[in-house]
């Protein structure tokens, strides 16, 4: 059965504080994986797609990266803007293509 | 914006009521999708329309019964809802099934 853990739960980081977010995934054949931001009361804010080992995207202070295990959403000198939930969701090639399997989040806050 | 507009944004009803929630997307997709968000839990995946199909029903109860007379239009109506259907139900759309997804702002629902 696929899964997707996310850790931690939520973290509370100083402005300018860096850090990083973990997705870990069991998935049979990965199709892709997609880093989607959440404000509160809000729908997913699309973010990132990675589709295989080793790749790598950045938009602005947020680095996404994929291993055959995991991703990191790396988080560099982060702003109180930047605080939100963040999703980590696995799309496996072992179905019909289009479900996608979402983790439960990490909330992060960034404080002045 | 996304591209993809949800009304209403708030809906309140009581167990015997029927209400219709609407999802319309204006980014030219051929997918859309149905998901439902609870506080503590990973999205859940609904309901999915390929090119106007319904090609998924993810074992939801038949007080959902979902609608799309388009490729743009998608709705959900709502009949005899329990409490415990309290959530933030989510629409999005895709290029094809395969594609990233994008989401609407969402309807917050509470049945009383």
């Amino acid at each position: 059965e696929d899964q997707v853990t996310q850790s931690p739960e939520a973290l509370r980081l100083q402005e300018g504080e860096s850090s990083s977010l973990n997705c870990s995934y069991t998935v049979s054949g990965l199709r892709g994986l997609f880093w989607y931001r959440q404000d509160p009361g809000k729908g997913p804010e699309f973010l990132f797609t990675l589709y295989s080992a080793g790749e790598e995207k950045e938009k602005e202070r947020l680095k996404a990266t994929l291993t055959k295990k995991e991703s990191f959403l790396h988080i560099t000198a982060p702003k109180p803007e930047d605080s939100a939930t963040y999703l980590c969701a696995v799309q496996a090639a072992s179905n019909s293509g289009y479900a996608l399997n979402f983790g439960k989040g990490t909330s992060l806050l960034v404080t002045p | 914006e996304t591209g993809v507009t949800q009304t209403p944004r708030h809906l309140v009803m009581g167990m015997t009521n029927k209400k219709s929630l609407k999802c319309e997307q204006h980014l030219g997709h051929n997918a859309m999708y149905w998901y439902k968000q609870s506080a503590k839990k990973p999205l859940e995946l609904m309901f999915v329309y390929n090119f106007k199909e319904q090609t998924e029903n993810n074992s939801v109860p038949s007080r959902f019964s979902p609608e799309c007379p388009n490729s743009s239009h998608l709705f959900l109506h709502l009949h005899t809802l329990q409490p415990e259907d309290s959530a933030l139900y989510l629409c999005a759309s895709s290029r094809d099934v395969t594609d990233t997804q994008y989401f609407g702002p969402g309807t917050r629902l509470t049945v009383l």
